[in-house]
Order: structure tokens, then C-alpha cells, then sequence
């Protein structure tokens, strides 16, 4: 079963922080995503990405990096945290074939900024 | 681009009873739609998929959905539910799956003994 591991799970930071949101998975996966989840809004895509190097933007980029390091590893990063980023943050993976599209997600990174 | 509704934010029910939840989408075109499950504190869970072919399609714990083109829905649906289905809901669509799902904004589904 395809795993996909976030960390930190629970990370505050102050206005204006720097902050990196790491997501792992090991099946092998060449798509991987991240999105936030809030209340009212549900999930929403940020950014993805189709192999290592490779970033596509999403639907809320705005204030957000990513890097794709290797197949396995996927980063968020926050360069100047605002509150308005206080959210749950998933990460997720997915083969990216139509008869298969299923997204494996990791357990969330719940974000604070104060 | 598509989007996703679910008219039901909450829904209650007893253990035993059948549910329904509803989902609605809006695209002209092909179209890629799943259902996941979020228990309390966890990350989304697979529930099942439908891209094409018989419209029914079955997923795991006993729950099942049928889409249909022309009222564009895909609702979710289990004959009879247990506690550990309370959970939240979501419906996704893609119509091009390698650039991730759009969802819904969930059901909030309560079972009661």
C-alpha cells in the first residue's frame, strides 16, 4: 500500500517565519500534490508537481514554494508565514493514470502563525 | 474548468440505516470522479473511482455510487451503516487526473447507535 509520510504534523510559527512542510512517499509515485484544507473552503490545490525538478502551479499558489527533490520528496515552503496561512496541510501521491488516478494521502501537517 | 458540489454539509442517521450523499458537478466534457473518506484527525482515504463503464461502481466497506450524465451526480450511497462510518465526505472530479482532483467541500456524515 502506497505510503506517503508528512512532517512535521503540527508546527506554530510567528509572522513573517520561515517555515518547510517535508512529504515523503515510497510507492514510486511520479505525481505527487499539496493541498490545504479549511473550513468552508474544503480542499484546495496549491501546487504539484510530475517528477523530480518539475512544479506546476495550482489553484492557490499565492505565498507558496515548492521544491520536488527526488521522486520521493516533495517540499512547502512558507518564506514569510501570514495567519492567513494557519491551515491543515496534505500532502498526496498518485500514479497519474486515468484508470488508476486514486491520490494516496499523507496524515496532514497542521500549520499555526501567529 | 470543473467544479464540485455537495448540497448537504451534516447529516445525521441511526446504525443500520441507508444514506445517500448527494454530488453534483459541472463540466461539459469527460470526467474523472472519486469519493474519499476523512475520519476525525486523518488524512482522505480512497472510497472509489469512476471514469467510465457501467455506472454503478463499487467501493470498499460496502459503499457504492452511481453517476449519471444527465442530472451531472454522483451520489454516494451504503445500504446500511455502521458507527465507524461517521466521517467526512468528499467528492472530487478531474478532468485531467495528473493535475490533481477538485472537491467538494464534504459531508459530515454522524452515525448514531
Amino acid at each position: 500500500e502506497a505510503a506517503v509520510t508528512q512532517s512535521p504534523r503540527n508546527k506554530v510559527t510567528v509572522t513573517g517565519g520561515n517555515v518547510t512542510l517535508s512529504c515523503r512517499q515510497t510507492n514510486s509515485h511520479n505525481y505527487m500534490y499539496w493541498y490545504r484544507q479549511d473550513t468552508g473552503h474544503g480542499l484546495r490545490l496549491i501546487h504539484y508537481s510530475y517528477g523530480a525538478g518539475n512544479l506546476q502551479i495550482g489553484d492557490v499558489p499565492d505565498g507558496y514554494k515548492a521544491t520536488r527533490t527526488t521522486q520521493e520528496d516533495f517540499f512547502l515552503l512558507l518564506e514569510l508565514a501570514s495567519p492567513s496561512q494557519t491551515s491543515l496541510y496534505f500532502c498526496a501521491s498518485s500514479e497519474g493514470v486515468a484508470n488508476t488516478g486514486q491520490l494516496y494521502f499523507g496524515e496532514g501537517s497542521k500549520l499555526t502563525v501567529l | 474548468t470543473q467544479t464540485v458540489s455537495q448540497s448537504d454539509a451534516h447529516v445525521t442517521v441511526f446504525e443500520g440505516d441507508s444514506v445517500e450523499l448527494r454530488c453534483n458537478y459541472s463540466y461539459g466534457g469527460s470526467i474523472y470522479l472519486s469519493w474519499y473518506i476523512q475520519h476525525h484527525g486523518r488524512g482522505l482515504q480512497f472510497l472509489l473511482k469512476y471514469y467510465s463503464g457501467n455506472p454503478v461502481v463499487q467501493g470498499v466497506n460496502g459503499f457504492e455510487a452511481e453517476f449519471s450524465k444527465s442530472d451531472s451526480s454522483f451520489h454516494l450511497r451504503k445500504a446500511s451503516v455502521h458507527w465507524s462510518d461517521s466521517a467526512v465526505y468528499f467528492c472530487a472530479a478531474s478532468i485531467n487526473y495528473a493535475q490533481g482532483l477538485t472537491f467538494g467541500l464534504g459531508t459530515r456524515v454522524s452515525v448514531f447507535p
